[in-house]
């Protein structure tokens, strides 16, 4: 039972021109979500993250977007540059748990053309 | 100086094997988690240490063992190693066990010939 779902395993766009990454959520549960990028051979770094009393959250170039009652978020990128082409992974938690546990979803690798 | 470190990067062995992956972090940090990701790339969470007590433990079979000698460390046991444990395991660390961020180690390949 995956709770956390990114249904495009690739993404490519042009330099300069937006990045949307896409993610969907099914425990009404979660509260807290978070972006993380992954380069090959290095682990997950954490890039933005949003709760879930706002529907915005922005930090430079990356936005993330939160729409509770279509239980989904997505990441803008923009301008996208060749240094994003990465694995970016959705993962969401429930306050509640106090255990710091994460929900990952399968990730999304998305390729930047110069 | 990295913030969450493993040793070793790559480890390959035999099944039926007993194998370590040693994680430090420097970050002052109370909450140390396993996650591993395995072929189809999911992250999946395996343990969780809060302060040296282990407060998460996902259906793992007791082949792993963590163990927590302080805060700043979290090591993971494997015995008996079998084919299907081939995977990336991944420490990591957090300021505690709420809603916070994840800092990652960069992962160990451990392969299971």
């Amino acid at each position: 039972d995956q709770q956390v779902k990114q249904n495009s395993p690739s993404l490519s766009v042009q330099e300069g021109r937006i990045s949307i990454l896409n993610c969907d959520y099914t425990n009404s549960m979660f509260d807290y979500f978070l972006w993380y990028k992954k380069y090959p051979a290095e682990g997950p770094t954490f890039l933005i993250s949003i709760s879930s009393i706002k529907d915005k959250n922005e930090d430079g170039r990356f936005t993330v977007f939160l729409n509770k009652s279509a239980k989904h978020l997505s990441l803008h990128i923009v301008p996208s540059q060749p240094g994003d082409s990465a694995v970016y992974f959705c993962a969401a938690s429930h306050g509640s748990s106090n255990t710091g546990k994460l929900i990952f979803g399968q990730g999304t690798t998305l390729q930047v053309k110069p | 100086d990295t913030a969450v470190s493993q040793t070793p990067k790559y480890l390959v062995t035999q099944m039926g094997n007993d194998k370590s992956i040693k994680c430090e972090q420097n970050l002052g940090h109370d909450t140390m988690y396993w996650y591993k990701q395995d072929s189809k790339k999911f992250l999946k969470i395996m343990f969780s240490y809060n302060n040296k007590e282990l407060i998460i433990n996902e259906t793992v079979p007791n082949r792993f063992s963590p163990k927590s000698p302080d805060k700043a460390h979290l090591n993971l046991h494997i015995n008996s190693l079998e084919l299907g444990d081939s995977a990336v395991y991944f420490c990591a660390s957090s300021h505690n066990a709420g809603r916070e961020k994840l800092f990652f180690g960069s992962g160990t390949q451990l392969s299971v010939l």
